[in-house]
């Protein structure tokens, strides 16, 4: 079946570190694919997406490149601030809107 | 306001009693979605639903009920609730040509 995997963390970085979340997926054939940001006592929201392989998603500093080779979708950001303390979730769907799968979620916690 | 809307926040129920989880959404979306998420798991897929008087099982649908006789509304019901549904619930509704999920803040339902 369809699935994906990511550090489950907690991650604790200081203020202006590098972040990377690692995130794989297991899917036959290319699924969309997505980082959703929860926030404390919130729904998730879309932080970005990517729809073929090659594609790069980026929202408010983040990053994430669809790797088929790798079947791998990593989140980066260069300098975390206090305020992206959240958990985030990597996440397939196909058919474009459809059966999403979600990873475990990553707790990160960033220290002023 | 446009968007999608869980009531109740918070509920708290006995053994046993039967409690239906709202959510209505403004968009006209196509395909809507519950989740339940639990520490360890991460999100699972309840029950979803491609469209009016259409729906199907997820990954955890033992113990509930859906429906949807409207676009916009897609109610969830725990029969006859037990502790092991104390969980967070979120719903959340997508259409096709966009490709996100829009989640809603989410019903904290404990069950004593």
């Amino acid at each position: 079946g369809n699935s994906v995997t990511q550090m489950e963390g907690p991650v604790t970085l200081s203020e202006e570190a590098f972040l990377t979340i690692n995130c794989t997926y297991t899917a036959t054939g290319y699924p969309s694919l997505f980082w959703y940001v929860q926030y404390p006592g919130e729904g998730l929201q879309l932080l970005l997406k990517a729809t073929k392989a090659d594609d790069k998603g980026s929202n408010k500093g983040f990053e994430a490149t669809y790797r088929k080779e790798t079947t791998s979708f990593h989140l980066e950001k260069g300098s975390v601030q206090v305020s992206d303390s959240a958990v985030y979730f990597c996440a397939l769907s196909f058919n474009y809107g459809q059966n999403f799968v979600f990873g475990p979620g990553t707790r990160l916690s960033v220290l002023p | 306001d446009a968007g999608i809307t869980q009531s109740p926040r918070y509920k708290i129920t006995e053994t046993g009693r039967q409690v239906t989880l709202m959510c209505h959404q403004t968009w006209s979306h196509s395909y809507m979605f519950w989740y339940r998420q639990d520490l360890g798991h991460g999100l699972r897929l309840i029950y979803y639903s491609a469209a009016a008087d259409i729906t199907d099982k997820g990954e955890v649908p033992d113990g509930y009920v859906v429906s949807r006789s409207k676009t916009e509304n897609f109610p969830l019901t725990l029969e006859s609730a037990t502790r092991s549904q104390t969980s967070v619930y979120f719903c959340a509704s997508s259409a096709l040509t966009e490709g996100e999920a829009f989640f809603g803040q989410g019903t904290r339902l404990t069950v004593v």
